[in-house]
Protein backbone atom coordinates (compact mmCIF):
# COMPACT_ATOMS: atom_id res chain seq x y z
CA UNK A 1 0.00 0.00 0.00
CA UNK A 2 1.03 3.79 -0.61
CA UNK A 3 1.13 6.40 1.91
CA UNK A 4 -0.70 9.84 1.56
CA UNK A 5 1.48 12.59 3.80
CA UNK A 6 0.61 15.85 5.17
CA UNK A 7 1.74 18.85 7.15
CA UNK A 8 0.78 18.22 10.84
CA UNK A 9 -0.73 21.90 11.53
CA UNK A 10 -0.86 24.63 9.42
CA UNK A 11 -2.27 28.52 10.99
CA UNK A 12 -4.01 30.92 8.53
CA UNK A 13 -5.11 34.74 9.56
CA UNK A 14 -8.64 34.94 9.87
CA UNK A 15 -10.33 35.91 6.10
CA UNK A 16 -6.44 34.93 4.53
CA UNK A 17 -6.03 31.87 1.93
CA UNK A 18 -4.32 28.77 3.36
CA UNK A 19 -3.38 25.31 1.42
CA UNK A 20 -3.34 22.52 2.69
CA UNK A 21 -1.42 19.61 0.95
CA UNK A 22 -1.15 16.06 1.09
CA UNK A 23 1.87 14.02 -0.80
CA UNK A 24 1.84 10.83 -2.21
CA UNK A 25 2.96 8.17 -5.52
CA UNK A 26 -0.71 7.34 -5.58
CA UNK A 27 -2.05 10.79 -6.81
CA UNK A 28 -0.71 10.56 -9.55
CA UNK A 29 -3.14 7.85 -11.04
CA UNK A 30 -6.35 8.64 -8.16
CA UNK A 31 -7.84 12.00 -7.07
CA UNK A 32 -7.99 12.99 -3.24
CA UNK A 33 -10.81 13.53 -1.16
CA UNK A 34 -10.65 15.96 1.67
CA UNK A 35 -12.75 15.77 4.59
CA UNK A 36 -13.01 18.02 7.96
CA UNK A 37 -13.24 16.91 11.27
CA UNK A 38 -14.12 19.04 14.58
CA UNK A 39 -13.40 17.71 17.84
CA UNK A 40 -16.02 15.14 19.38
CA UNK A 41 -17.70 14.57 15.78
CA UNK A 42 -17.45 12.67 13.01
CA UNK A 43 -15.51 13.85 10.07
CA UNK A 44 -17.29 15.38 7.01
CA UNK A 45 -16.54 15.34 3.29
CA UNK A 46 -16.06 18.74 1.59
CA UNK A 47 -14.15 18.29 -1.50
CA UNK A 48 -13.72 15.18 -3.35
CA UNK A 49 -12.89 14.27 -7.32
CA UNK A 50 -11.19 16.66 -9.80
CA UNK A 51 -12.81 19.55 -7.33
CA UNK A 52 -16.46 18.77 -6.21
CA UNK A 53 -17.86 20.01 -3.43
CA UNK A 54 -20.80 17.88 -1.61
CA UNK A 55 -24.10 19.88 -1.11
CA UNK A 56 -23.51 22.08 1.67
CA UNK A 57 -20.34 22.70 1.67
CA UNK A 58 -19.07 26.09 1.02
CA UNK A 59 -17.20 27.95 -2.05
CA UNK A 60 -14.52 29.08 -0.29
CA UNK A 61 -13.17 25.31 -0.12
CA UNK A 62 -11.97 24.15 -3.29
CA UNK A 63 -9.58 21.38 -4.46
CA UNK A 64 -6.68 21.07 -6.88
CA UNK A 65 -3.68 18.49 -8.07
CA UNK A 66 -0.98 18.77 -9.77
CA UNK A 67 1.81 15.39 -9.94
CA UNK A 68 1.85 13.21 -6.75
CA UNK A 69 0.28 16.11 -4.52
CA UNK A 70 -3.51 17.24 -3.86
CA UNK A 71 -4.33 20.30 -2.26
CA UNK A 72 -7.28 22.16 -0.26
CA UNK A 73 -7.33 25.37 -0.59
CA UNK A 74 -9.87 27.35 1.92
CA UNK A 75 -9.97 30.91 0.38
CA UNK A 76 -11.08 33.45 3.17
CA UNK A 77 -10.87 30.98 5.98
CA UNK A 78 -13.53 31.12 8.60
CA UNK A 79 -13.26 31.13 12.25
CA UNK A 80 -15.54 28.04 12.04
CA UNK A 81 -12.80 26.35 9.75
CA UNK A 82 -10.94 25.56 12.12
CA UNK A 83 -10.43 21.71 12.43
CA UNK A 84 -8.48 18.46 11.52
CA UNK A 85 -8.30 18.10 7.91
CA UNK A 86 -8.17 14.63 6.25
CA UNK A 87 -7.01 13.38 2.72
CA UNK A 88 -7.86 9.93 1.33
CA UNK A 89 -7.09 7.92 -1.44
CA UNK A 90 -6.40 4.58 -3.10
CA UNK A 91 -3.68 2.89 -2.77
CA UNK A 92 -1.32 2.39 -5.87
CA UNK A 93 -3.26 -1.32 -6.32
CA UNK A 94 -6.28 0.96 -6.46
CA UNK A 95 -7.91 -1.78 -4.21
CA UNK A 96 -7.40 -0.38 -0.76
CA UNK A 97 -8.14 3.08 0.93
CA UNK A 98 -5.65 5.58 2.05
CA UNK A 99 -5.66 8.56 4.67
CA UNK A 100 -3.16 11.07 5.38
CA UNK A 101 -1.99 11.71 8.63
CA UNK A 102 -4.49 14.25 9.24
CA UNK A 103 -3.64 18.37 9.09
CA UNK A 104 -4.72 20.27 12.27
CA UNK A 105 -5.83 23.97 10.67
CA UNK A 106 -5.62 27.08 13.30
CA UNK A 107 -7.81 30.19 12.06
CA UNK A 108 -6.07 32.85 14.23
CA UNK B 1 -32.88 12.08 6.87
CA UNK B 2 -29.75 10.01 5.07
CA UNK B 3 -28.16 8.38 8.44
CA UNK B 4 -25.87 5.83 9.56
CA UNK B 5 -25.94 4.74 13.01
CA UNK B 6 -23.47 2.21 14.56
CA UNK B 7 -23.80 0.04 17.72
CA UNK B 8 -21.97 -2.33 19.49
CA UNK B 9 -18.70 -0.95 21.30
CA UNK B 10 -17.74 -1.56 24.44
CA UNK B 11 -14.79 -2.66 26.52
CA UNK B 12 -13.44 -6.29 25.43
CA UNK B 13 -10.20 -7.82 26.89
CA UNK B 14 -7.39 -8.61 24.58
CA UNK B 15 -8.03 -11.87 22.46
CA UNK B 16 -11.84 -11.31 22.90
CA UNK B 17 -14.25 -10.55 20.19
CA UNK B 18 -17.10 -8.01 19.28
CA UNK B 19 -19.24 -7.49 16.73
CA UNK B 20 -20.62 -4.41 14.83
CA UNK B 21 -23.20 -3.03 13.70
CA UNK B 22 -24.44 0.07 11.39
CA UNK B 23 -27.74 0.58 10.66
CA UNK B 24 -28.59 3.04 7.21
CA UNK B 25 -31.08 5.23 7.02
CA UNK B 26 -32.71 7.78 4.10
CA UNK B 27 -31.16 5.96 0.88
CA UNK B 28 -30.92 2.67 -0.57
CA UNK B 29 -28.57 1.31 1.43
CA UNK B 30 -28.53 -2.00 -1.30
CA UNK B 31 -27.18 0.25 -3.88
CA UNK B 32 -23.94 1.48 -2.10
CA UNK B 33 -20.38 0.56 -1.19
CA UNK B 34 -19.55 0.38 2.20
CA UNK B 35 -16.62 1.34 4.23
CA UNK B 36 -15.40 1.29 8.43
CA UNK B 37 -12.72 3.46 9.27
CA UNK B 38 -11.05 3.85 12.81
CA UNK B 39 -9.60 6.61 14.85
CA UNK B 40 -7.20 6.00 17.94
CA UNK B 41 -8.00 8.05 21.12
CA UNK B 42 -5.79 11.50 19.92
CA UNK B 43 -4.72 9.76 16.48
CA UNK B 44 -6.01 9.98 12.68
CA UNK B 45 -8.41 8.29 10.48
CA UNK B 46 -7.47 5.14 9.61
CA UNK B 47 -9.69 2.99 6.61
CA UNK B 48 -10.10 -0.48 7.63
CA UNK B 49 -12.24 -2.69 5.65
CA UNK B 50 -14.96 -1.69 2.16
CA UNK B 51 -17.47 -3.81 1.07
CA UNK B 52 -19.22 -4.02 -2.54
CA UNK B 53 -23.11 -3.28 -2.93
CA UNK B 54 -23.75 -6.83 -3.20
CA UNK B 55 -21.14 -8.21 -0.78
CA UNK B 56 -19.21 -9.96 -3.40
CA UNK B 57 -16.14 -7.82 -3.23
CA UNK B 58 -14.28 -7.35 0.06
CA UNK B 59 -10.99 -5.53 1.17
CA UNK B 60 -9.17 -4.93 4.75
CA UNK B 61 -6.40 -3.29 5.57
CA UNK B 62 -3.46 -4.96 6.47
CA UNK B 63 -3.90 -4.62 10.45
CA UNK B 64 -7.32 -6.28 10.66
CA UNK B 65 -6.72 -8.99 7.71
CA UNK B 66 -7.58 -12.50 9.31
CA UNK B 67 -8.95 -10.87 12.51
CA UNK B 68 -11.70 -8.61 11.24
CA UNK B 69 -15.12 -10.12 8.79
CA UNK B 70 -16.81 -7.31 7.23
CA UNK B 71 -20.52 -8.12 5.83
CA UNK B 72 -23.49 -6.46 5.35
CA UNK B 73 -27.71 -7.89 5.17
CA UNK B 74 -29.31 -5.64 2.61
CA UNK B 75 -32.53 -6.78 3.37
CA UNK B 76 -31.86 -5.31 6.88
CA UNK B 77 -30.33 -2.32 5.45
CA UNK B 78 -27.21 -2.83 7.82
CA UNK B 79 -23.58 -3.28 7.65
CA UNK B 80 -21.31 -5.30 9.95
CA UNK B 81 -17.86 -6.00 11.62
CA UNK B 82 -16.72 -8.77 13.15
CA UNK B 83 -13.93 -8.67 14.98
CA UNK B 84 -12.11 -11.20 16.52
CA UNK B 85 -8.33 -11.58 18.83
CA UNK B 86 -8.64 -8.29 19.48
CA UNK B 87 -5.36 -6.46 20.64
CA UNK B 88 -4.74 -3.02 22.52
CA UNK B 89 -3.95 -1.14 19.25
CA UNK B 90 -7.63 -2.12 18.14
CA UNK B 91 -8.69 0.61 20.55
CA UNK B 92 -10.33 3.40 18.87
CA UNK B 93 -13.91 5.03 17.45
CA UNK B 94 -15.15 2.59 14.70
CA UNK B 95 -17.40 4.99 12.21
CA UNK B 96 -19.06 3.14 9.11
CA UNK B 97 -19.26 5.64 5.83
CA UNK B 98 -20.97 5.31 2.55
CA UNK B 99 -18.57 5.07 -0.56
CA UNK B 100 -19.05 7.00 -3.64
CA UNK B 101 -16.35 6.15 -5.49
CA UNK B 102 -16.49 6.35 -8.79
CA UNK B 103 -13.45 5.52 -11.59
CA UNK B 104 -10.24 7.43 -10.43
CA UNK B 105 -12.59 9.37 -7.23
CA UNK B 106 -12.62 7.64 -3.73
CA UNK B 107 -14.84 9.10 -1.16
CA UNK B 108 -16.95 9.06 1.43
CA UNK B 109 -19.29 11.45 1.77
CA UNK B 110 -21.58 9.70 5.00
CA UNK B 111 -20.67 9.28 8.34
CA UNK B 112 -22.05 7.51 11.23
CA UNK B 113 -21.56 9.06 15.00
CA UNK B 114 -19.02 6.21 15.74
CA UNK B 115 -18.81 3.96 18.08
CA UNK B 116 -16.46 3.39 20.71
CA UNK B 117 -14.32 -0.09 20.81
CA UNK B 118 -11.74 -0.67 23.91
CA UNK B 119 -9.49 -3.24 24.37
CA UNK B 120 -8.15 -3.18 27.95
CA UNK B 121 -7.58 -5.86 30.62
Amino acid sequence: SSELTQDPAVSVALGQTVRITCQGDSLRSYYASWYQQKPGQAPVLVIYGKNNRPSGIPDRFSGSSSGNTASLTITGAQAEDEADYYCNSRDSSGNLVVFGGGTKLTVL
Amino acid sequence: EVQLVESGGGLVQPGGSLRLSCAASGFTFSSYEMNWVRQAPGKGLEWVSYISSSGSTIYYADSVKGRFTISRDNAKNSLYLQMNSLRAEDTAVYYCARDITFGYETAFDIWGQGTMVTVSS
